[in-house]
């Protein structure tokens, strides 16, 4: 079965620091794609960063970079240089024949 | 280039009625998913259409349905409303049928009575 699992609902994280959201997924299939989402409050979903299953470097989008590792199936987000406007829930999402998502991390950034 | 967007963005409903969602995807794309949010069950997927035809249909009830219309905008259809299709419902377009040039929608936010 496929699955995302995200197993902090809740991060706490200073200004200017740097934070990682940890993602596992499971799946079966050799062909994938790994995803992080942002949803402000407002709800939309905002994509940050990709990885293809078949990469060997890890992704990075500015100050967000995925940390792939294929052997542990784990797909962690880290964001550098935490800004205040990064509060928000941060989806991981898998996609093979349909996108699946996990639970969610809600990240908080204090000043 | 406008985004995707979705309307209405809010709708107050109550069981038993039924239910459409319209969504425009960005200029170009030709595909176009659909989403369930609730802090129950979280984001689940429920369709998605590629050129007109739905390519993949995720496991929820046939009370749901949708289309896609020549110009690649989208609608999806809830019949017979139930408490539990109260949800914020989340559209995305993208240029192929790749998840990775996929981009969302506002949402529309479903209350059902």
């Amino acid at each position: 079965a496929q699955k995302i699992t995200q197993t902090q609902p809740g991060m706490f994280v200073q200004e200017k620091e740097a934070v990682t959201l940890d993602c596992t997924y499971d799946t079966s299939d050799q062909s994938y794609g790994l995803f992080w989402y942002k949803q402000p409050s407002s709800g939309e979903m905002i994509f940050l960063i990709y990885q293809g299953s078949y990469d060997e470097q890890n992704a990075t989008e500015g100050r967000y970079s995925l940390n792939f590792q294929k052997a542990r199936k784990s797909a962690n987000l880290v964001i550098s240089a935490s800004q205040l406007g990064d509060s928000a829930m941060y989806f991981c999402a898998m996609a093979t024949d349909k996108l699946i998502f996990g639970t969610g991390t809600r990240l908080q950034v204090f000043p | 280039k406008a985004g995707v967007t979705q309307t209405p963005r809010y709708l107050i409903k109550t069981r038993g009625q039924q239910v459409t969602l319209s969504c425009s995807p960005i200029s170009g794309h030709r595909s176009v998913s659909w989403y369930q949010q609730t802090p129950g069950q979280g984001l689940q997927f429920l369709f998605e259409y590629f050129s007109e035809t739905q390519r993949n249909k995720g496991n929820f009830p046939g009370r749901f349905s949708g289309r896609q219309f020549s110009n690649s905008r989208s609608e999806m259809n809830v019949s017979t409303l139930e408490l539990g299709d109260s949800a914020l419902y989340l559209c995305a377009s993208s240029p192929t049928s790749s998840y990775n040039e996929q981009f969302f929608g506002p949402g529309t936010r479903l209350t059902v009575l």
